[in-house]
């Protein structure tokens, strides 16, 4: 059972470039979503998604975009990467609903725009 | 919007010293979770709060939260050198959104 997989482990992109993070889960947990990490400021959340086809925008989404077309992928796109975007990404999943237990966190991902 | 403060932001203490963090929500919560980062690592589930008051404890690690729901505890008994890292908190907000926000983490140093 591999829990929830992101891809890359680490990037370096050129700012104006685009990319993909990709997130996937094998629990089949209707709730994913991402978050950045920065020094001082904890998790933020980017996007979330209660189910396929769902998606809503958490406390900094601008600059990113998500679909869930699937129950177990969940990627997150830069369409235009900027340095305020350099941070460790964190995807994670869980079971819907108010008190169904923990978030499942996949290893990060280390994004450096340059 | 639902926020979420935790203090302090760092705590260095003395091995066998014990300590605590507090987290601060601007709304009433739904449940309350607690996580520990490990330094290059990624957050990993402690426990949940559901009830208003409700306390539970893991071996010397005690979580409490508040009668208004809008607080919450980590307290660490007789620290060791393996609980270097840095606690989260995270709040389940009142909608039926299932969105859980974060604290900005304490992160806790323990001198052997």
């Amino acid at each position: 059972n591999a829990g929830v997989t992101q891809t890359p482990k680490f990037q370096v992109l050129k700012t104006g470039q685009s990319m993909t993070l990709q997130c996937a889960q094998d629990m089949n947990h209707e709730y994913m979503s991402w978050y950045r990490q920065d020094p001082g400021m904890g998790l933020r959340l980017i996007h979330y998604s209660v189910g396929a086809g769902i998606t809503d925008q958490g406390e900094v989404p601008n600059g990113y975009n998500v679909s869930r077309s699937t129950t177990e992928d969940f990627p997150l796109r830069l369409l235009s990467a900027a340095p305020s975007q350099t941070s460790v990404y964190f995807c994670a999943s869980r079971n819907r609903g108010r008190n169904t237990g923990e978030l499942f966190f996949g290893e990060g991902s280390r994004l450096t725009v340059l | 919007g639902q926020q979420v403060m935790q203090i302090p932001q760092y705590q260095h203490v003395q091995e066998g010293e014990d300590f605590t963090t507090y987290c601060n929500s601007s709304t009433t919560l739904s449940n309350i979770q607690w996580y520990k980062q490990r330094p290059g690592g990624h957050p990993v589930f402690l426990i949940q709060l559901v009830k208003s008051g409700e306390v539970k404890k893991q071996k010397r690690l005690t979580f409490q939260f508040g009668e208004a729901k809008k607080n919450s505890s980590l307290h660490i008994t007789a620290t060791q050198t393996t609980d270097v890292g840095t606690y989260f908190c995270a709040g389940l907000g009142g909608s039926n959104t299932g969105k859980l926000i974060f604290g900005q983490g304490t992160t806790l140093q323990v001198k052997p």
